[in-house]
């Protein structure tokens, strides 16, 4: 069975900090899907970004880079200069091929103060 | 573009009453999920709805049920409700089953109370 430790359960940074958010995944299959969600104070989840298992390329998104490594089973998050509006829950997640259902992490909460 | 609606934001029930949520997807996805995000349980996957039927079920007891209509909206329904089913419950919608990379967009969630 599949399983995601996101080791992190709350981090507190003030802002302008750099802060890397931790995933560590498990599965035997060879062909997957990892995902980082944000879940903001309001509730609702919000789609951040989706990795394959054949593509090892780590992607930036403005202040927003992810970290993909197969060696070590992990896709680490990194807020670059975190602000305030980053504070929230941030789940990572794990799909399998043919199977559309996600199994997340515990989630992380960070904490940007001013 | 409209996102993932769901129904009611906030439901009360006393232990033992019958709770039903609802969900209307993004125009245009077949898929509905529903997870729970219980307190200190994180998110678990509940049930995958797709094109009318049932794809797959999470480690929930049979009293968690649900069912998707020909517009692709879709109801969970809780019987028998126990104090640990309070939590939030998201629904989710995809563009369709498969393949399992389709991101999915979550809704606001219904927060069930149960007392």
């Amino acid at each position: 069975a599949q399983k995601v430790t996101q080791a992190q359960t709350e981090i507190s940074v003030v802002e302008k900090e750099d802060v890397t958010l931790d995933c560590v995944y498990e599965t035997r299959d060879t062909t997957y899907y990892l995902f980082w969600y944000k879940q903001p104070p309001s509730g609702e989840l919000v789609f951040l970004i989706r990795r394959n298992s054949f593509d090892e390329q780590n992607e930036i998104s403005g202040r927003y880079s992810w970290n993909f490594q197969k060696s070590t089973s992990s896709f680490n998050f990194t807020i670059t200069a975190s602000q305030v509006v980053d504070s929230a829950v941030y789940f990572c997640a794990l799909s399998l091929s043919g199977y559309s259902t996600l199994t997340f992490g515990k989630g992380t909460m960070l904490l940007v103060s001013p | 573009e409209a996102g993932v609606t769901q129904s009611p934001t906030h439901l009360i029930k006393t232990r033992g009453q019958q709770a039903t949520l609802r969900c209307s997807p993004i125009s245009g996805h077949t898929s509905v999920y529903w997870y729970q995000q219980a307190l200190g349980l994180g998110l678990q996957f509940l049930l995958w709805y797709d094109e009318g039927e049932e794809r797959n079920r999470g480690n929930f007891p049979p009293r968690f049920s649900g069912r998707q209509f020909p517009n692709y909206s879709s109801e969970l329904n809780v019987n028998a409700l126990e104090l640990e089913d309070s939590a939030l419950y998201l629904c989710a919608s995809s563009l369709r089953s498969a393949p399992a990379y389709n991101e999915q967009f979550f809704g606001p969630g219904t927060r069930l109370t149960v007392l």
